[in-house]
């Protein structure tokens, strides 16, 4: 049983470009998070998605940022425009069922790093 | 608003030793709390994960302890070895609106000193 994957590992973008973030939850998960990460700070919850929905997106910034997870395919972070300080680890974590009542399984992280 | 604290930010210790890693938490309404570990470049590796119910978790040379009373849960290692070098990340759980939302701390850097 495959973990959480998540591609690209390393995204190197220039100010203004977009970045696409994937994440295929472990098999027979319905529930992905993501969070980010960035230099020297705790990870910070962004977003919670089950399939077709958007559950909480309270830590997702409003502007620029969205996020999907269609029926199928992988979890998509989209960053439109991106800046200097989106520079950042952005992880996925899935769960068979809501965080509270078990763990959080979490990918490698993409890197992204705007020049 | 959650906010959970990790003391230290990082510790050294000779190979062999036991060592005692801190997280508090400044709202005891939690759901669980678990204990990652992150590498270097890597993701996260889920430790250990103690129901609030619960009062502490092993595994291995690893036991967690959870006091909600006083918003404070250790994670104890014994026989330090160098492949522990790592990370640590305490994260505890909240129900908020809608979700379940981790909390992380910042983290304590061990180095196990061969």
């Amino acid at each position: 049983n495959a973990g959480v994957m998540q591609n690209p590992r390393h995204l190197v973008r220039r100010r203004g470009q977009e970045a696409r973030l994937r994440c295929s939850p472990m098999k027979g998960h319905s529930h992905v998070y993501w969070y980010r990460q960035l230099p020297e700070e705790g990870l910070k919850f962004m977003v919670y998605l089950q399939k077709e929905n958007i559950i909480d997106e309270s830590g997702m910034p409003k502007e620029r940022f969205s996020a999907e997870f269609p029926k199928e395919g992988p979890s998509i972070l989209r960053i439109q425009q991106v800046v200097r300080g989106d520079s950042a680890a952005y992880f996925c974590a899935s769960s068979p069922l809501e965080a509270g009542t078990g763990e959080l399984f979490f990918g490698e992280g993409s890197r992204l790093t705007v020049l | 608003k959650q906010e959970v604290t990790q003391i230290p930010a990082a510790l050294s210790v000779p190979e062999g030793e036991n060592l005692v890693l801190n997280c508090s938490f400044t709202d005891s309404a939690i759901y669980n709390l678990q204990w990652f570990r992150q590498d270097p470049g890597k993701g996260l590796t889920s430790l250990l994960l103690i129901q609030s119910s619960q009062r502490e978790q092993t595994s291995g040379r690893l036991n967690a302890s959870l006091d909600k009373s006083s918003g404070r849960s250790t994670l104890y290692i014994a026989a330090s070895q160098p492949g522990d070098s790592a990370t640590y990340l305490c994260a505890v759980c909240n129900i908020g609106a809608g979700s379940y939302q981790l909390t992380f701390g910042k983290g304590t850097k061990l180095s196990v000193i061969p």
